[in-house]
């Protein structure tokens, strides 16, 4: 199956910092979307982004489809921005999804 | 508009007991797929049922099962129960589309002892 890897897992920031979020897949996807759990483990929705470039207040990204990777930028980072961060993709027509490994971030005032 | 409901939100069970974790998707969303997630093993995708049939399912060992009604709402049941079965359930809608975005629920978690 297709194999999904999010780098770097572990992420230390000061309050106000730029980082850079990345998903590597190994295989086409069709679907793509960004996640941020929530400290209660709540999954909320950053991005839905098969391919192209989306923009949401501080946070954006960026899916290149043809070369099997997405990136999440996060910009003058905040506290409240601390949590795990998941990609999760889905092959072809209905196949299951895979969540990627996760980066945790940890934003320190 | 109401989010992804699951009840009930924190269960604990001892082992060879069962348990039912239900969750109703959004209003008009036909899709609801659920997922496990433990420390060792992550997010793991258990099953995904649209319009009452199950349309992909992971692999779990049978002692996992799920339905969905006609309302949409579904219910998984996790029989047998095992220390390792201790975890995060999460549940989720799919679109109107369905174009395969989902929504998430605040889950249920479970422990085993």
């Amino acid at each position: 199956g297709i194999q999904v890897e999010q780098s770097p897992p572990d992420l230390i920031l000061q309050e106000g910092a730029n980082s850079t979020l990345r998903c590597n897949f190994s295989d086409s996807v069709n679907n793509l979307q960004w996640f941020h759990q929530n400290p209660w483990g709540q999954l909320i929705n950053l991005f839905y982004i098969p391919s192209g470039t989306k923009q949401n207040g501080r946070l954006s990204a960026t899916t290149v489809a043809t070369e099997r990777y997405s990136l999440l930028y996060i910009s003058s980072s905040q506290t409240t921005d601390s949590g795990v961060y998941f990609c999760a993709v889905r092959t072809g027509g209905y196949q299951k999804v895979t969540f990627g490994t996760g980066t945790k971030l940890q934003v320190i005032p | 508009k109401a989010g992804v409901t699951q009840t009930p939100r924190y269960l604990i069970k001892t082992r060879g007991q069962q348990v039912t974790l239900s969750c109703s998707p959004i209003s008009g969303h036909r899709s609801v797929s659920w997922y496990q997630q433990t420390p060792g093993q992550g997010l793991q995708f258990l099953f995904e049922y649209f319009s009452e049939t199950q349309r992909n399912k992971g692999n779990f060992p049978g002692r996992f099962s799920g339905r969905q009604f006609s309302n949409s709402r579904s219910e998984m049941n996790v029989s047998t129960l095992e220390l390792g079965d201790s975890a995060l359930y999460l549940c989720a809608s799919g679109g109107q589309a369905d174009t395969g975005e989902l929504f998430f629920g605040e889950g249920s978690r479970l422990t085993v002892l």
